[in-house]
Formats: C-alpha cells, sequence, structure tokens
C-alpha cells in the first residue's frame, strides 16, 4: 500500500477565491488521480495526473476550474478556482499501486464554501 | 460507457451473520478491474478488495469476498461474520482500458449488535 496525505484537511472559503489542495505520497506512482464527493453522493472522477504530461479531464470538468500540477512523482496539486457554494465537497486524490490492481486513496479535503 | 449500479441504498445486519452487497456493472471494455471499498463516517475511503476481468477465481481478503459473475456482469461484496466496526457506506467501482474508474451510489450497510 501506500500512504497518501493531503494538505488542507478542511476549508472554509469565500465564494471567488481559489483554493490549492496538495497530495502527497511516501511512494513514487506513475498514475494519480482526483475526485470530488458532493455532500451525500458517491464520487467522480476530476482527472488523472501522469507526471510529464497534462491532465487528462474527464466530460463535465474543465483545466480553468480545475487546474492539476504533477510536478514529480510524489506530488500533486489540485486547485479549485473561483469557487461557489457548488463547489462545497470532499476532495480526494488518489494513487495506483502495482498496476491498476490496487488503487489507494488519500484522506480528503472536506471543502466548505460560503 | 461504463455504468456501475448498486440498487441497495441501506442494508442491515445482524452482528457476526454474513451480507451480501449487490453490485452490476456495464462495460464493452475487454479488460477490466472491480473494487470495493469501504468509506466510514471520517470520510477515508478504504481498499477492500480487487477483482480482475480475467481472474478465474474469486477474490478473497480476509472477512470479505467477491462473488464475481462476469456472464451476468454482477461483482457482489460478501462479508461474513459482520462486526459492529463494518458499519459504514460501501462503494462498488469499475475501471476500464483508460483508466477511468466509475463508482456506483453506495449501500450503507449498518450492523446491529
Amino acid at each position: 500500500s501506500a500512504v497518501i496525505s493531503q494538505k488542507p484537511s478542511r476549508d472554509i472559503c469565500q465564494r471567488g477565491t481559489s483554493l490549492t489542495i496538495q497530495c502527497q505520497v511516501d511512494s513514487q506512482v506513475t498514475m494519480m488521480f482526483w475526485y470530488r464527493q458532493q455532500p451525500g453522493q458517491s464520487l467522480t472522477l476530476i482527472a488523472t495526473a501522469n507526471q510529464g504530461s497534462e491532465a487528462t479531464y474527464e466530460s463535465g470538468f474543465v483545466i480553468d476550474k480545475f487546474p492539476i500540477s504533477r510536478p514529480n512523482l510524489t506530488f500533486s496539486t489540485l486547485t479549485v478556482s473561483n469557487m461557489s457554494p457548488e463547489d462545497s465537497s470532499i476532495y480526494l486524490c488518489s494513487v495506483e499501486i502495482g498496476g491498476m490492481y490496487e488503487q489507494y486513496f488519500g484522506p480528503g479535503t472536506r471543502l466548505t464554501v460560503t | 460507457a461504463q455504468k456501475i449500479t448498486q440498487t441497495q441504498p441501506g442494508m442491515f445486519v445482524q452482528e457476526k451473520e454474513a451480507v451480501t452487497l449487490d453490485c452490476t456493472y456495464d462495460t464493452s471494455d475487454p479488460s477490466y478491474g472491480l473494487f470495493w471499498y469501504k468509506q466510514p463516517s471520517s470520510g477515508e475511503m478504504i481498499f477492500l478488495i480487487y477483482q480482475g476481468s480475467y481472474d478465474q477465481q474469486n477474490a478473497t481478503e480476509g472477512r470479505y469476498s467477491l462473488n464475481f459473475q462476469k456472464a451476468r456482469k454482477s461483482a457482489n461484496l460478501v462479508i461474513s461474520a459482520s462486526q459492529l466496526g463494518d458499519s459504514a457506506m460501501y462503494f462498488c467501482a469499475m475501471r476500464g482500458l483508460y483508466n477511468d474508474m466509475r463508482f456506483g451510489a453506495g449501500t450503507r450497510l449498518t450492523v446491529k449488535p
């Protein structure tokens, strides 16, 4: 498995501002993923972030709203830009270990936008 | 398009009994992986078990087993000897050829003492 940390663990932000969420892994991983979990809902994949290439976004998510960086094999950031109350969610990063067989999640960042 | 269906919004089970959580899927990918995750009230996602589409045997991990029926496109999770700590949301997920992971709506399991 892998030890995955996220910062911040939670935040309350004002409408119109931006928040950058960090994801740190204790081992080198090729593939990292960012998910959103809206209140009472399931998880939705935002984008896949591979080191050395542009992130691949899922339908309904755009780079201007959710820019992602992946500077090395242990770290990634997700920025939630120009936030609105609808962005209030838990944001989770996950990593793939050992091929597609195992995917582990960070503890999540609980974001509230007022 | 891939689709994961969990038809049980909530389930109750008596402590020490077994429970089956249903999951069906739909995909046209020739190769895919099926996952189950547990999400307690703390919000973390805990990986439970994985089944590859070409695996001949059903996956098992301790008290968890995955009842994989490929022809019926089902991947049910069986939890044996339920414990109070098993009370949580359980998500079924599938990952296809393009690495996109899709999650079902989830089942909230409550273990009664």
